[in-house]
Formats: C-alpha cells, structure tokens, sequence
C-alpha cells in the first residue's frame, strides 16, 4: 500500500525557516517524480515544486516560492523534503506531498502538514 | 501560465440527480486534464486522469470528458460521499502544473 507521511509543519515567524519531510512506502520510490502542493486556508491548490525521481538535481518550482524553497529528496531513505526559507504570511497553508505518474497526475497524497507564519 | 477555470464555483444538486462540472483552460493541455476530490479536513483524491480515465477504485458513476481546452466531469446519481469540493489540473506543460480554484458541489 503506498503510503506519503508529511511531518515539520508548525509555528514560524515571518523572515524564518522550516523543513519540511515526507516518508514514502509501499513502491520504488526512485522510480517517481514527488512534488509538493499547498492549500492556504479556506483556498484552492497551488502546485509548488516537482523534483525527478531518476535526476535529483532535476527541480522545478513556482515563480511563488523560487529562491526561497528547496526540493530534495533521499532515494535511500525514500523521502523527499522541502527547505523553506524567508517564510512570509501568505506561507501559512496545509502542505502536501503526492508522487506524480509518468503522466504528470499526481495518484497518492499524503495527509499534510501545517505550516503557520506568524509574529 | 496556464488558467484553469472552473465553473460553477458551487453546484446545488439534489442526491441521486446528476452533475456536471466544467473546467476550461486558458490554452490547449491536450487530455492531460485530472480531476480530484477533496473532502473537508482530507487530502485531496485523484478522480480523472487522461480526461477521461478513472484512478482504481473510482466508482463508474464518476465520468470525465473533453479534450484541447474544455473539459467536464459528470457525476450521475449523486450519493451523500460525493459533496465536496472537485479540483481539475493540468499537467500539459511540465512542470508548469496548475489547478482550477475547484467547485464546491453541494446538497439541494
């Protein structure tokens, strides 16, 4: 059974940082592109960063948080995480992970994180 | 950037009459159109993919159609476990992925 299990939400002021993890089961991790979607409060999805599953250093992100967020992923450990710095207020939102097909859907998802900027 | 636009933004449907949702796209994504449901306080579940494919378990009564730019999902004989809110993506052009702002479908 696949399994995607966020962890690292929490409480940071503006201008601050946070990492984000995911820990993923049940398939060959290495074989998949994961990426990383948000849902602020009461919004829509935003799609935010897709990293390869067979090029590590093979990363996309959204004009939002480029400069200001990592992807990285450890196939060994079959996790992927998201740096983020320089948080702002409109950060504040639940955060997802999800593997992509080799057709670009994304099928599993975890259950998300909760990040919250605020003074 | 792709727009994905969703309409209507909430659909009040009696249970067991069907729905129909649209979802139009700023440019052509070809089929690469999927559609998720979100439940309140879950994440969301992939639906459609292909325009027109159902994920495993997907019940048949969950149809998605359309191709280039205009796209639906229709729902027919709607059960109690189907209001929520739909989301449809497009991953046409990677990575530069982008979803509708969804459709809120709820009870008559």
């Amino acid at each position: 059974e696949v399994q995607l299990v966020e962890s690292g939400g929490g409480l940071v002021k503006p201008g601050g940082s946070l990492r984000l993890s995911c820990a993923a089961s049940g398939f060959t991790f290495s074989l998949y592109s994961m990426v990383w979607v948000r849902q602020a409060p009461g919004k829509g999805l935003e799609w935010l960063s897709v990293i390869s599953g067979r090029d590590e250093s093979e990363t996309r992100y959204a004009d939002s948080v480029k400069g200001r967020f990592t992807i990285s992923r450890d196939n060994a450990k079959s996790s992927v995480s998201l740096h983020m710095n320089s948080l702002r207020a409109e950060d504040t939102a639940i955060y997802y992970c999800a593997r992509e097909t080799h057709e670009g859907d994304f099928d599993y998802w975890g259950l998300g994180t909760l990040v919250t900027v605020s003074s | 950037e792709i727009v994905m636009t969703q309409s209507p933004a909430t659909l009040s449907v009696y249970p067991g009459e069907r729905a129909t949702l649209s979802c139009r796209a700023s440019q052509s994504v070809h089929s690469k159109l999927a559609w998720y449901q979100q439940n309140p306080g879950q994440a969301p579940r992939l639906l459609i993919y292909g325009a027109s494919n159902r994920a495993p378990g997907v019940p048949a009564r969950f149809n998605g159609s359309g191709s280039g730019t205009e796209f639906t999902l229709t729902i027919s004989s709607l059960q109690s476990e189907d209001f929520a809110v739909y989301y449809c993506h497009q991953y046409g052009y990677w990575p530069l992925y982008t979803f509708g702002q969804g459709t809120r479908l709820q009870i008559k």
